[in-house]
Parts: structure tokens; C-alpha cells; sequence
């Protein structure tokens, strides 16, 4: 679920090893998630969507998993590469209109 | 293709003085637009949305306020700014009437001393 104001935890990764970034959520009527991608002093950026009709759904490199019996989303990278460090954040629908944020991770990518 | 923009990029202001930062979306009709903040390190804080011009629900009780005058102008406002009110203000917009992705501008980056 939503956890505003917290500091965002930290993933640390090896050049060309896979990532996983995992975000819980609260509310069950959710039935839309997206995974945003936020680069230093930039907006962030769309990466992957998956409604909940969906449990897998794969881009380039990334795959998105909802588990919707615990309530979990998780996005994987593969093969994760310098450009890949950024912050993270999944959210989800909670009504007509609005998502609502996770907290986001931070990735960094270890040459 | 659709766009939006915001301004300024940067703005350092001192306490108590007004505040008034913009964002505009082109390509789109009617969309939905959006307010965050974001402090430093930080997740992202919906602070209002609006579904159509002179519509605004706010979602976090401050001194900011927010004005929808033309279809595809959003405007953050400020009377009096407080050091609290610095962070990275992003503007969003997503298609009208139903929930899904949301299109996030450049950012302001706000400074208040």
C-alpha cells in the first residue's frame, strides 16, 4: 500500500544480474497497476502495466507479476545495466481516477 | 503526439513570498491533470487532481491551492510559501473518465529559504 513520506529502501545490484523489486498493496478493488521508472531530477516514466484479469505480463527486459491472492506486485528486470539505476515506484488504481504510489525503491547497479 | 510542460524548472524563493507554478498539456482533450510533491528521497504525495476546468479536489490540507482555468492549464498556488513547502513538483495528466497510466511532466524543482 501507499506509504508516503517514508525513505525510500535501497536494491543493490551486480552489472548484468537480474532484479527484483517488489511492492505490496492494500487495496483488494485495485484492478490496474503500473510500474514507473523515476531517473535523478526527472518526472518518472512508464514502464510496464498489468490489470488484474493479468498475472504475468513481459516488455523488453522487464516483467511484471501480480499475485493478487497476497496482494503483491513485483517487477523484474533482467540482465540489469548501469542505465537501469533509478527509483521505482508500482501503484495502483483506488477508484475512477486515481493511483495511488508505493514508496518506491532506489536501484543501483554496481559496475 | 501528446506533451506537457512545466515551469519554471527551478525556483528558489524565500518565506512568505507567493508562489504560482504552471503546467500545460498539449495533444489531448479533457484530460485529467494532477499535482504531486515530492520531497527529497522521497515517494511522490498527490496534493490535487482535477477531472475538468474549475473542478479540484484536494487531497492533503496546506496553505497550497490549486486552479484549472482552461481545459489544459493546471496552476499550483501559493499566497504565502513555508520552508516545508520545498520539494520537486510534478505535474501528471492521464485520458478522462477512466484510471490508467498517467503522463508526468519535467518537474519543478522548489526551493524555499
Amino acid at each position: 500500500g501507499e506509504s508516503v513520506g517514508l525513505h525510500l529502501p535501497t536494491l543493490s545490484v551486480q552489472e548484468g544480474d537480474n532484479s527484483i523489486i517488489n511492492c505490496a498493496y492494500s487495496n483488494s478493488a485495485s484492478d490496474y497497476f503500473i510500474w514507473y521508472k523515476q531517473e535523478s531530477g526527472k518526472g518518472p516514466q512508464f514502464i510496464i502495466d498489468i490489470r488484474s484479469n493479468m498475472d504475468k505480463r513481459q516488455g523488453q527486459r522487464v516483467t511484471v507479476l501480480l499475485n493478487k491472492t497476497v496482494k503483491h506486485l513485483s517487477l523484474q528486470i533482467a540482465a540489469t545495466q548501469p542505465g537501469d539505476s533509478a527509483v521505482y515506484f508500482c501503484a495502483g488504481n483506488t477508484g475512477r481516477r486515481a493511483l495511488t504510489f508505493g514508496s518506491g525503491t532506489r536501484l543501483q547497479v554496481q559496475p | 503526439s501528446q506533451t506537457i510542460h512545466q515551469w519554471p524548472a527551478t525556483l528558489v524563493q524565500p518565506v512568505g513570498s507567493p508562489l504560482s507554478l504552471e503546467c500545460t498539456v498539449e495533444g489531448t482533450s479533457n484530460p485529467n491533470l494532477y499535482w504531486y510533491r515530492q520531497a527529497a528521497g522521497r515517494g511522490l504525495q498527490l496534493l490535487f487532481y482535477s477531472v475538468g476546468i474549475g473542478q479540484i479536489s484536494s487531497e492533503v490540507p496546506q496553505n497550497l491551492s490549486a486552479s484549472r482555468p482552461q481545459d489544459r492549464q493546471f496552476i499550483l498556488s501559493s499566497k504565502k510559501l513555508l520552508l516545508s513547502d520545498s520539494g520537486f513538483y510534478l505535474c501528471a495528466w492521464s485520458v478522462s473518465g477512466r484510471s490508467g497510466e498517467q503522463f508526468f511532466g519535467p518537474g519543478t524543482r522548489l526551493t524555499v529559504l
